[in-house]
Formats: C-alpha cells, structure tokens, sequence
C-alpha cells in the first residue's frame, strides 16, 4: 500500500510568485494534516481536514496560504505570494481517525529566494 | 504558551550501546506523548506513544518514560544500531487532539560501528 505521497519534493521560487504544493494521503484516510518546518525552528501544525472540511486551520500563518481538499481526496496548499520566511519543509500527514497514529509524507522543501 | 523541548540538540553513540534521548514539555494537559523518527529525505516516523495516565511503555528495543511530576520524557533505545541514526522528535498533544502535535525541536542521534 502507498504511504503519503507529497509533491513536488523540492520547489525553489522567487519571492512573490505563487506555488502549489499536493498531498495524496493513504487511500481511505479521512483524516488529513498539514505541518511546516521553518529553518531552525521545530515542526509547527497548520491545519486539519476531515474529508473535504476543514476540522482546523489555527495553525495557518496567514492568509496567503490556503489549503483545499475537494472532494476529500488529495490536498493543495498554495501560497500566494510567497515570501523568503515561508521557506522550510512543508510535511503532509494522514490518518483513519482522528485518535490514530499519523503517516506522514516526505515533505516538500520549499525554497523562496 | 505552549512549548516541547528538548535537553540535547545532538547524541553521538557506540553502536550495541543503550541511547536515552530527553525532552521537556510544558502542557500538563496532554494526553499523549510520541517520539517520532525521521531519517534524512523522509517523513517523520511513529516510533511509540505513551498516555499521559502511564508513565512507561516498552516497544521493540524502545522505551518511553514519562515523568509528569518535572514533566519530562524520554526514549530509550537498546542495544543501538547503525540505522537508528535519525533526528528523533518528540511531541505532545497539547489541548487540541492526537495529530494536532507540538513538537520539539529534535535531537540528532549519530551511531558510531
């Protein structure tokens, strides 16, 4: 069975343009989580969806960023514009459950210069 | 605020000796406490968990101690191997549910043959 797949694995971009990043979470996990890791700092929750809701968004930092999960599949996470503080490792996680253990992806590095 | 942090930034060890790695946290209010791994071009990993009514579990030559009176938590690995090496993680559950994680800032386990 595929874990959680993330795309692209790298993404460099100039500061001000517009990236879109994809999650595919394990098949049948409703569950589904966004975690950045910006330099030097520890992993930091950005939202939850159920399905194609959203259970969560405290984390999201501000509203250039927005996630979408339609029809409660895969996930994207855009930002628009980007800035060079919105550089790090973005990881996707999932789950069956929302008490279950969680499977993450491999991230994707975001590098905004 | 709310914060998980841990005492070493990096641990290097003798393979075949025990490794303990510490971690602080500040949010008596979790439920769960879990160590992850993450290898170098990967996801974090589950490793164990531990509840916050318990204050040890033992996993496959892993054991997590909790000690909520100082609230402090460890991972002790046996007999360590080359492929322990990692960054492990730990994270708490804070007040918002099982995969909405506060995580720490990491400690990098090197393995020496």
């Amino acid at each position: 069975e595929a874990g959680v797949t993330q795309f692209p694995s790298h993404s460099v971009i100039e500061k001000g343009q517009t990236v879109t990043l994809r999650c595919d979470p394990i098949s049948g996990h409703d569950n589904l989580y966004w975690y950045r890791r910006v330099m030097g700092k520890e992993i930091k929750f950005l939202l939850h969806f159920v399905k194609e809701s959203k259970q969560d968004e405290s984390g999201m930092p501000n509203n250039r960023f927005l996630a979408e999960r339609t029809g409660g599949t895969y996930s994207t996470l855009k930002v628009q514009p980007a800035e060079l503080e919105d550089s790090g490792v973005y990881f996707c996680a999932s789950s069956s459950g929302v008490n279950t253990e969680a499977f993450f992806g491999q991230g994707t590095r975001l590098t905004v210069v | 605020g709310e914060s998980v942090g841990l005492h070493l930034p990096t641990l290097s060890v003798q393979e075949g000796d025990n490794s303990i790695i510490n971690c602080a946290y500040s949010n008596s209010a979790s439920d769960y406490f879990i160590w992850y791994k993450q290898e170098s071009g990967k996801g974090p990993q589950f490793i164990i968990d531990i509840r916050s009514n318990m204050d040890k579990r033992q996993g496959q030559r892993v054991t997590v101690l909790l000690n909520k009176t100082v609230k402090h938590l460890s991972l002790q690995i046996a007999a360590t191997q080359p492929g322990d090496s990692a960054v492990y993680f730990c994270a708490e559950t804070g007040s918002g549910g099982y995969n909405k994680l506060i995580f720490g800032a990491g400690t990098r386990l090197a393995v020496h043959p």
